[in-house]
Parts: C-alpha cells; sequence; structure tokens
C-alpha cells in the first residue's frame, strides 16, 4: 500500500500568514494527489485535485505544488474560515490513501 | 446540484449485518464511479471501497474483503453497501462520494455506524 505522511500535524497560525502543508509519497504516484478541507461536523471538501489544479469554487489563495514524491497544500493569506483539519489523499492506486490529517488553528 | 444522501446506520452488535444506502440526484449516476469512505469518531479519513459506473469491477480494502459487498442500482441512482460480520472497528461514519476518475469531489453528508453490544 502506498503511505502516506503528512506534515505537521498541527499548525497555530495567524491572520493574513502564509500556511504549508506538505504530504510525502511512499513512491511515485505522479499527480495523483488531492488535498481536502474538513469543517466540524461537516463532509470533507475537495481544495486541489491532479497536485496543483483548484477544485471549482475554492478560493484563489489555496494553491498545491510538487516536488517528486513531496506535495504541499499553500494558503497564502490565512483567513477565519480556514479553520479545519487537512488531508491529503493518493489516488494513483487502491487502496487509496489519505494522509493522517493536519489541524490548523488560529493563533 | 449534486446530492448524495447516505441512509441506513444505526446501532448494531458485533458479528451483526447492516446496509447503507447513497441516493444520488444531480448527475449521471450510471457514468460515475462511486466510493465509500469512513471516519471514526476523532480519527482520520479511510477509503473502504469503490465501484465502477456499470457496477462490473469493484475495489475493497484488506479490512473489509469478505465482509463488505458495495452494489450499485443504476436505474435507482442509488450505491449500497452490505456490510455483514460487523466488528467494534468498523464503527463510523460512513460518507458516500464520487467524481471524475479517483477524485472524491462530491460527498454526502453521512451516516454514522455504531457496533456495540
Amino acid at each position: 500500500d502506498i503511505q502516506m505522511t503528512q506534515s505537521p500535524a498541527s499548525l497555530s497560525a495567524s491572520l493574513e500568514e502564509i500556511v504549508t502543508i506538505t504530504c510525502q509519497a511512499s513512491q511515485d504516484i505522479g499527480n495523483w494527489l488531492a488535498w481536502y478541507q474538513q469543517k466540524p461536523g461537516k463532509s470533507p471538501q475537495l481544495l486541489i485535485y491532479g497536485a496543483t489544479s483548484l477544485a471549482d469554487g475554492v478560493p484563489s489563495r489555496f494553491s498545491g505544488s510538487r516536488s517528486g514524491t513531496q506535495y504541499s497544500l499553500k494558503i497564502s493569506r490565512l483567513q477565519v474560515e480556514d479553520i479545519g483539519i487537512y488531508y491529503c489523499l493518493q489516488a494513483y492506486s487502491a487502496p487509496y490513501t489519505f494522509g493522517a490529517g493536519t489541524k490548523l488553528e488560529l493563533k | 446540484e449534486v446530492q448524495l444522501v447516505e441512509s441506513g446506520g444505526g446501532l448494531v452488535q458485533p458479528g451483526r449485518s447492516l446496509k447503507l444506502s447513497c441516493a444520488a440526484s444531480g448527475f449521471t449516476f450510471s457514468n460515475y464511479g462511486m466510493h465509500w469512505i469512513r471516519q471514526a469518531p476523532t480519527k482520520g479519513l479511510e477509503w473502504v471501497a469503490s465501484i465502477s459506473p456499470s457496477g462490473g469491477s469493484t475495489y475493497y480494502r484488506d479490512s473489509v474483503k469478505g465482509r463488505f459487498t458495495i452494489s450499485r442500482d443504476n436505474a435507482k441512482s442509488t450505491l449500497y453497501l452490505q456490510m455483514d460480520s460487523l466488528r467494534s472497528e468498523d464503527t463510523a461514519t460512513y460518507y458516500c462520494a464520487t467524481g471524475v476518475a479517483h477524485w472524491f469531489a462530491y460527498w454526502g453528508q453521512g451516516t454514522l455506524v455504531t457496533v456495540s453490544s
């Protein structure tokens, strides 16, 4: 199975700050990487797919990048509504695996 | 607008069975793969099973193989998950999801399954 190592596990940041979350895949998954945001009591929402493509309706302050088997989600200017838990997903091969999550809080 | 509505969750004893349903609307159901993903209380997301648009191909995580069966009724635009021999570790909120390729772009609100005596 492909392992997705996500870091950090938790993150405290100030409004307007730049935030970066990373996922390391245990093998080559190409661009088969997605990012999700989950708010308390809600279903996950797709933010980024194909490693770098922004999902419909997602603010442009969110962006994704790839360097080899390391993937990053960047929030350019943190807003209050961005608070939640973020997960990466490898969709390259079953079993599809998620990272353990990053809990993003306001400082 | 894509809508996915899960139902069928509840409290069940270990070793018993439960069948979840996911009613889909707002898109051509028969054109899309469908998926079940679960989340144990206070834990992360875990993919459970997937089914191809025609229903001809199915995929499962190892821990549910032989116990869970994913199926679909394209005439009714409904996805199912038959869960047999349930264990305490199957306790979770179960989401159905869909989207292009294996991007889980659309999710239901989830249905809670609690396995306990």
